[in-house]
């Protein structure tokens, strides 16, 4: 079973900075099938980013995924508003399709 | 309109069992594997189930198999979470998800129901 650990666990950052969340996996997630997932408070998630860097339809390109193998990074170029959430990664490599405990980024 | 809606949630006693609807519009069902998600309350999210387009294969989280099993009605679009021997910290929001890429288990969750609430307790 693939584990996935997120940090920091909390990210307070003011509007228009950057933001980098990071992803890190207990063993090599396969094909990179690593996907970041934006919840915001009473929400279901949405699909922000797939295979590690791919950013899904109709999310702005201020996001971005990096990374392979154990390691990967979500960035924020420009924290807006509505972007002050929770943020899952999660692997769909390997079953169990485990999450991460998530990243809250919350104002400054 | 592409949307999922789940139903069937509700209170149920330890023990008990419960059956937990999602009604997908807007796209060829027959043609994605669909997942079920869980939230307990004011935690984060877990993976629970996933089951291929055609029904044959179905994988599940260790913390449900032997309780829980997913079905699928492809003549009615629906996706089914037949959950029993339900335990207190199986109390969570349950979310049924599309898997984003036809053909395949082995996909992103690109559209996201809103839930339906499941409490166990006595």
């Amino acid at each position: 079973e693939i584990v996935l650990t997120q940090s920091p666990g909390t990210l307070s950052l003011p509007p228009g900075e950057r933001a980098t969340l990071s992803c890190r996996a207990s063993q090599s997630v396969s094909s990179n099938y690593l996907a970041w997932y934006q919840q915001r408070p009473g929400q279901a998630p949405t699909l922000l980013i797939y295979g590690a860097s791919r950013r899904a339809t109709g999310i702005p390109d201020r996001f971005s995924g990096s990374g392979s193998g154990t390691d990967f990074t979500l960035t924020i170029s420009r924290l807006e508003p509505e972007d002050f959430a929770v943020y899952y990664c999660q692997q769909y490599g390997d079953s169990p399709f485990s999450f991460g405990p998530g990243t809250k980024v919350d104002i400054k | 309109e592409v949307q999922l809606l789940e139903s069937g949630g509700g209170l149920v006693q330890p023990g008990g069992s419960l059956r937990l609807s999602c009604a997908a519009s807007g796209f060829t069902f027959s043609s994605y594997a669909m997942s079920w998600v869980r939230q307990a309350p004011g935690r984060g999210l877990e993976w629970v189930s996933t089951i291929s387009r055609e029904g044959g294969n179905t994988y599940n989280a260790d913390s449900v198999r032997g309780r829980f099993t997913t079905s699928r009605d492809n003549f009615k679009d629906t996706v089914i979470l037949q959950m029993s021997d339900l335990r207190a910290e199986d109390t969570a929001v349950y979310y049924c998800a599309k898997v984003g890429r036809t053909n395949y288990v082995w996909g992103a969750l690109d559209l996201w129901g809103q839930g339906t609430m499941v409490t166990v307790s006595s």
